[in-house]
């Protein structure tokens, strides 16, 4: 089954604990992004990756950090997390260039406390 | 962060009733995509569009891109129970040197059975 997989699905954590959320797709995307999604503001894109060791900053990256060592993988870190990163996180991929569709991850919700 | 203009925000209908919701932009866009996101769900495809002027259909579900490529709607006809949740839209446009998604900021369906 085609799908984008992200762990944890629900995290919570402390103020300042390094912690990494992973996504895996296995559709064999080129394009792999990460989004934040908070009340009354919609998605909002922190990075993006065009292809393997090729990543962008999004609207909102900092605090976040990514890596694309692989093309299936697009793990979000964060160095040093705090309260205002609270908030629902959705990875998503699709194949590259235009006319194409985006994917989406079941989410990962995010407490920092 | 850009974002599309979704309208409306929220909406109440009866069970039964036919839905239509709209996302427009300034800018021309490739493709058009519609998704339903449950509360604490990842957004689930609902339609793809990609060419304008495009009609497409999934079950009770129709949708258009528009002709002049900066608009799409999406229809829900005989609305159920089970069609409450966010939906919203998105679209591909070339900007920059790169292909981008541009999402909107969801219609919140409520359905009174």
């Amino acid at each position: 089954e085609a799908q984008v997989t992200q762990n944890p699905r629900y995290l919570i954590t402390v103020t300042g604990k390094k912690l990494t959320v992973t996504c895996s797709q296995n559709m064999n995307h080129e394009y792999m992004s990460w989004y934040r999604q908070d009340p009354g503001l919609g998605l909002r894109q922190i990075y993006y990756s065009m292809n393997v060791e090729v990543t962008d900053k999004g609207d909102v990256p900092e605090g976040y950090k990514v890596s694309r060592k692989e093309k299936r993988n697009f793990p979000l870190i964060l160095e040093s997390p705090s309260p205002n990163q609270t908030s629902l996180y959705f990875c998503a991929s699709s194949f590259a260039g235009g006319g194409n569709t985006i994917y989406f991850g079941e989410g990962s919700w995010l407490t920092v406390v | 962060g850009q974002q599309l203009n979704q309208s409306p925000q929220s909406m109440f209908i009866q069970e039964g009733e036919d839905v239509s919701m709209n996302c427009t932009s300034s800018s021309i866009f490739n493709t058009w995509l519609w998704y339903k996101q449950d509360p604490g769900e990842g957004p689930v495809l609902l339609i793809a569009l990609y060419k304008a002027g495009e009609l497409t259909s999934n079950g009770r579900l129709t949708a258009q891109f528009g002709i002049t490529r900066k608009d799409s709607f999406l229809n829900i006809s005989a609305s159920i129970p089970s069609d409450v949740g966010i939906y919203f839209c998105a679209g591909q446009l070339y900007t920059s040197g790169t292909y981008k998604y541009i999402f909107g900021t969801g219609t919140r369906l409520k359905v009174l059975a």
